[in-house]
C-alpha cells in the first residue's frame, strides 16, 4: 500500500538558517508527489509538484526514486514560511489516490 | 474567483446523532474530494468524485458514511450514526482534472460528544 512518512512533527530553525523537510514515500509504481503547506488561519494550498520542477517561495523539491524521497528545501528560511506543510503522494490505481502524510510544523524563529 | 465552499464550519452532536456536510467546489471543476483530517494527522482521502461518478471511495467507511454528487456541482457528506472517533475537520477540494492542482475548502469541524 502507498504510505507517506514525514519523521519531523516540528522543526524549528532560525531566520536565514537553511531548512530540510523530510518526506519518504512507499509506493510500487510512479507516482506524483506533492507538497501542500496551510499558513495560520488559512486553507491548506499545493506549495509545489514534482513535474513543475520549479520553486516556489524559494522553495525547491527534487524526488529521489532511489531513497524514495521528495525532501523540500528553503537555503535561507524567512518568518513567513512558519506553517504546517505536508507531503502527498499520488497513485495511479483504485485505491490507490492521493495519500498525504502527517505534517511537519516549521517554526521560523526571528 | 471564488473558491470551495463549506457549510456549516462547527458541528457538535451526539454520538448515535446524523450531520451533513455540504460543499460548493469552484465553477468548472470537475473533480470532488472528501477528505478527513484527525487532529494531528494529515488529511485522509475519503471519496473522489469525478462529475457524478465516484472514483474512489475505498477509504469511506460505507456502514456510516454516505456521499454523493448529485448533478456533478455540490456534494454532500453524511455521517449516519456518528461515534466518538469521527471527531474530525472535514474537508473539501476541488480540482478542474483529476490530478489538477486540488483547492481546498476552509473544512468543517465535527465535535462527537
Amino acid at each position: 500500500a502507498q504510505r507517506v512518512t514525514q519523521p519531523e512533527k516540528l522543526l524549528s530553525v532560525f531566520k536565514g538558517a537553511p531548512v530540510e523537510l523530510k518526506c519518504n514515500y512507499s509506493y510500487s509504481g510512479s507516482p506524483e508527489l506533492f507538497w501542500y503547506v496551510q499558513y495560520s488561519r488559512q486553507r491548506l494550498q499545493l506549495l509545489l509538484r514534482h513535474i513543475s520542477r520549479e520553486s516556489i517561495k524559494g522553495f525547491t523539491a527534487d524526488l529521489n526514486k532511489g531513497e524514495t524521497s521528495f525532501h523540500l528545501k528553503k537555503p535561507f528560511a524567512q518568518e513567513e514560511d512558519s506553517a504546517m506543510y505536508y507531503c502527498a503522494l499520488s497513485g495511479h490505481d483504485y485505491g490507490q489516490n492521493f495519500v498525504f502524510g502527517p505534517g511537519t510544523r516549521l517554526s521560523v524563529l526571528p | 474567483e471564488a473558491g470551495v465552499a463549506q457549510s456549516p464550519r462547527y458541528k457538535i452532536i451526539e454520538k448515535r446523532q446524523s450531520v451533513a456536510f455540504w460543499c460548493n467546489p469552484i465553477s468548472g471543476h470537475a473533480t470532488l474530494y472528501w477528505y478527513q483530517q484527525i487532529l494531528g494527522q494529515g488529511p485522509k482521502l475519503l471519496i473522489q468524485f469525478q462529475n457524478n461518478g465516484v472514483v474512489d471511495d475505498s477509504q469511506l467507511p460505507k456502514d456510516r458514511f454516505s456521499a454523493e454528487r448529485l448533478k456533478g456541482v455540490d456534494s454532500t457528506l453524511k455521517i449516519q450514526p456518528a461515534k466518538l472517533e469521527d471527531s474530525a475537520v472535514y474537508l473539501c477540494a476541488s480540482s478542474e482534472w483529476e490530478r489538477g492542482e486540488q483547492f481546498f475548502g476552509p473544512g468543517t469541524r465535527l465535535t462527537v460528544l
